[in-house]
């Protein structure tokens, strides 16, 4: 079965400039997630999709931050405009179903976003 | 609010021996789930073991294994005979039960398996 893909691997931006990351889950999956994992922590949930609607975005920055999952199934994370802060990984991850915690997330290979 | 913590940033081990990372967590729930991840440089997060609160039972998966002390909120993993491809970032993770399958993950501690 094919993993879940992310583009791009790298991304470098400057300060106030736009940028966005895309998501396609494993097939069949529900549930998509994207994380923020800044250097030397682990990652922090950033919103949660069942299918195409948001299930938890409260730890999304939505003066700075949107996400989409358009039909449920690939989605798309933006940053307009990006601070330096914004420097991380990103990480989309899905499940088979939310809320089953026998149902591992599988993740991607992330998106690491540079900042000047 | 649930916290978890790593105490170790970074452990060192030879080939074939055996290393163990610690892992505290801070919670009022009575069910929920803890897990290990595994990342590697490539950067792609790997689930190595995941263990269910109801269950006294320490999980094992090959040569990973958990030592769960529900009472200490302890869940520590150990590794053993280490191999060169087990060096990575671990991290440990809690999922509340009713948390539409939110993780929150610790800080993470390096692994090195040195030859």
């Amino acid at each position: 079965e094919a993993g879940v893909a992310q583009s791009p691997r790298y991304k470098i931006i400057e300060k106030r400039q736009s940028v966005a990351f895309w998501c396609n889950p494993i097939s069949g999956h529900a549930t998509l997630y994207w994380y923020q994992q800044i250097l030397g922590q682990g990652p922090k949930l950033l919103i949660q999709f069942q299918n195409n609607g948001v299930v938890d975005d409260s730890q999304l920055p939505k003066d700075r931050f949107s996400a989409e999952r358009l039909k449920g199934v690939d989605s798309t994370l933006k940053i307009q405009p990006a601070k330096l802060e914004d420097s991380a990984v990103y990480l989309c991850a899905s499940s088979l179903n939310v809320g089953v915690g026998n149902q591992p997330q599988h993740f991607g290979d992330g998106t690491r976003l540079s900042i000047l | 609010a649930q916290t978890v913590t790593q105490s170790q940033p970074e452990m060192s081990v030879q080939e074939a021996e055996t290393v163990t990372l610690s892992c505290t967590y801070d919670t009022s729930e009575n069910n929920y789930y803890l897990f290990w991840y595994k990342q590697p440089p490539s950067r792609q997060m790997i689930l190595v073991i995941r263990q269910e609160a109801y269950k006294q039972q320490n999980a094992t998966e090959n040569r990973f294994s958990v030592n769960f002390q529900k009472a200490a909120k302890s869940f520590s993993l150990k590794i053993s005979d280490s191999q060169l491809g087990d060096t990575a970032m671990y991290f440990c993770a809690f999922m509340k039960v009713d948390s539409w399958g939110k993780l929150q993950f610790g800080a993470g501690t390096q692994v090195v398996v040195t030859p």
